[in-house]
């Protein structure tokens, strides 16, 4: 059974850059999506991006200019920086997998269990 | 940017009650949607994908349906562990976007 656990610091300093990997168990990173999602406290779900096994990475708009996600299948973990962060950027993010696929559209089957990022100095 | 719309923000139900969710897009999402159920300090769950596709293991009480703008979530029958905040998403076009949530609660 697949799981994912997002690992990182807790706390990161305004305008400094925020980093989080999420390592993948129980299966191979290989031949799917893979994504970053976050949620404020006490908000909704925001999408970040996500990123095919092979490289190729889609970033949400309003984030891409601070956000790359990048893979590293030889340890089958995929990993986020958001640079720059801001007050705004606090929240519990969740990586999570593209595992079932319908009409050519894949949905998130399996998410880590969130870890939750505080920017402040 | 496709932006949906989630009705109502809160329902009140009492467990064996039908629950019945709205989620509205301000423009065609086609059938690629999906529904996740968030408890309070997990992660959140899949439900429903492409509209009306139940995921591995859920329960036959959970079903959804629409297509287009206009999508619904229905639980025939509210257990206990259903009480939780529904989230629709849509997947047909970039930014894919969340819904702001329903939450049910007990009556």
């Amino acid at each position: 059974q697949v799981q994912l656990q997002e690992s990182g610091p807790g706390l990161v300093k305004p305008s400094e850059t925020l980093s989080l990997t999420c390592s993948v168990s129980g299966g191979s990173i290989s031949g799917y999506y893979w994504s970053w999602i976050r949620q404020p406290p006490g908000k909704g779900l925001e999408w970040i991006g996500y990123i095919y096994y092979s490289g190729s990475t889609t970033y949400n708009p309003s984030l891409q200019s601070r956000v790359t996600i990048s893979v590293d299948t030889s340890r089958n973990q995929f990993s986020l920086k958001v640079s720059s962060v801001t007050a705004a950027d606090t929240a519990v993010y969740y990586c999570a997998r593209f595992g079932v696929l319908s009409s050519g559209k894949h949905y998130m089957d399996v998410w880590g269990k969130g870890t939750t990022v505080t920017v402040s100095s | 940017e496709i932006v949906l719309t989630q009705s109502p923000a809160t329902l009140s139900l009492s467990p064996g009650e039908r629950a019945t969710l709205s989620c509205r897009a301000s423009q065609s999402v086609s059938s690629y949607l999906a529904w996740y159920q968030q408890k309070p300090g997990q992660a959140p769950r899949l439900l429903i994908y492409g509209a009306s596709n139940r995921a591995t293991g859920i329960p036959a009480r959970f079903s959804g349906s629409g297509s287009g703008t206009d999508f619904t979530l229905t639980i025939s029958s509210l257990e206990p562990e259903d009480f939780a905040v529904y989230y629709c998403q849509q997947r047909s076009s970039w930014p894919e976007t969340f819904g702001q949530g329903t939450k049910v609660e007990i009556k």
